[in-house]
């Protein structure tokens, strides 16, 4: 069976600071991957996407970047925190052939920039 | 452009009581629509899914949800609510081939009183 792995679980960074975000799947080949942030508790924003390893497509400019060194692993990225980057994190997969079309999401990393 | 609304913020129901919550869509094209629920501080999970035949979907949890074209509705339903089902859902469509996006609705909470 897949299962999706985030870590961490809570990260409490000063602005400023790097930042680094992994995700991993395990139990299926070549899924896309997917970020997104949710604020509030409420709207979920499409941060970035990978159809592969190295294939990397944004949704909205911001301050984040995002790599896929590995066909199971994503990662979010920051050089410099900025106070509007606090909020739940979270990492997705879907099949990346099958028609299966449904995401699948990890647990969350809760991300506050003091 | 695809997309989906939910026009319920909150829905109160009590235990035992029938519950629904709402959701259309708007669509060039086939819709592929979907329904998850997150509970406070975890990641979405996958109740269930449209993408063709029978308009009435059966999902995790004793969910369905009836894909209705002519409304353009994929409302959510439970015929016996369970204070368990208080949580956040989320209505979803997929926004294209491309990378099997999803875009999510604003979310509906439930509270199911006992």
């Amino acid at each position: 069976s897949q299962t999706i792995h985030q870590w961490p679980a809570t990260l409490v960074q000063p602005v400023g600071s790097p930042l680094s975000l992994e995700c991993t799947v395990e139990g299926t080949s070549n899924p896309n991957l997917y970020w997104y942030r949710q604020a509030a508790g409420r709207g979920l924003q499409l941060l970035f996407y990978s159809v592969g390893i190295g294939q990397i497509s944004s949704e909205v400019p911001q301050n984040l970047s995002a790599s896929r060194p590995q066909d199971r692993q994503f990662i979010l990225s920051s050089k410099k925190l900025l106070l509007s980057d606090s909020g739940f994190y979270l990492c997705a997969y879907s099949a990346g052939t099958g028609g299966a079309y449904e995401q699948y999401f990890g647990p969350g990393t809760r991300l506050t920039v003091t | 452009a695809q997309s989906v609304a939910q026009p319920e913020d909150q829905v109160n129901v009590a235990e035992g009581n029938p519950l629904t919550v709402k959701c259309t869509y708007s669509v060039s094209g086939n819709p592929y629509l979907f329904w998850y629920v997150q509970y406070p501080n975890r990641g979405l999970q996958f109740l269930l899914k449209y993408i063709t035949g029978d308009n009435l979907v059966k999902g995790s949890y004793g969910f369905e949800a009836e894909f209705n074209k002519s409304q353009t509705s994929f409302h959510l339903k439970k015929p016996s609510a369970l204070v368990s089902d208080s949580a956040l859902y989320f209505c979803a469509v997929r926004k294209g081939a491309a990378g099997n996006k999803l875009t999510f609705g604003g979310g509906t909470r439930v509270l199911v009183k006992p």
